[in-house]
């Protein structure tokens, strides 16, 4: 039972690269979520999904793309990389929505050169 | 401003202390999440809270929900309690950004 898993777990592109993060969960859980974590700031909401072939724009989605044809994968795509878009992404799962306890991944720290 | 805020940023003690750390929020909600983030990057849930109080070993968070302040507060303090700890409103999927607590043996 791995929980939660992202790959990769570091990741350097240059800018105007594409590359997708690798999010799964072997949990069963309908919600799955990306946030990025960027220094003094909180983590911030990208997309989300409620389930399989439904997501949704969170707080600063710009330059992400998101897909959900499963219910154990919600990867997050970069489309043309910009040196803003480094940071550290977060996959998390839950339930069935926000308000049920969260569960985490490891994160992929992203540096775009 | 961001809609939820917390406090102190930074936060030092020796081992042992009782420790208080305050989060506030302008945001309606109708629960309120604690989480821990430990040195290695990992975050994990301590708590989910809509009322009152939660204990969890030496972890106690409270909220008032008519006030929109809940605190998570840490009885004798270990330094493997240094993490940053971050309270978010779900609702409205806002995280404040957090409190880093270092715990001097």
């Amino acid at each position: 039972n791995a929980g939660v898993t992202q790959t990769p777990k570091f990741q350097v592109l240059k800018t105007g690269q594409s590359m997708t993060l690798q999010c799964a969960q072997d949990m069963n859980h309908e919600y799955m979520s990306w946030y990025r974590q960027d220094p003094g700031m909180g983590l911030r909401l990208i997309h989300y999904s409620v389930g399989a072939g439904i997501t949704d724009q969170g707080e600063v989605p710009n330059g992400y793309n998101v897909s959900r044809s499963t219910t154990e994968d919600f990867p997050l795509r970069l489309l043309s990389a910009a040196p803003s878009q480094t940071s550290v992404y977060f996959c998390a799962t839950g339930a069935g929505s926000p308000t049920d306890t969260q569960y985490f991944g490891p994160g992929t720290r992203l540096t775009v050169l | 401003k961001n809609e939820v805020e917390q406090s102190p940023q930074n936060l030092t003690a020796q081992e042992g202390e009782f420790i208080t750390i305050n989060c506030s929020y302008s945001v309606g909600i109708s629960a309120l999440h604690w989480l821990q983030q430990h040195p290695g990057g990992g975050i994990v849930s301590l708590f989910m809270l809509s009322s009152g109080k939660k204990k969890h070993g030496r972890l106690i968070a409270t909220i008032n929900i008519q006030e929109k302040h809940s605190s998570l507060h840490i009885t004798a303090s270990h330094p493997r309690d240094s993490a940053v700890y971050i309270c978010a409103a779900p609702n409205d999927m806002r995280f404040g950004a957090g409190t880093r607590l270092t715990v001097k043996p």
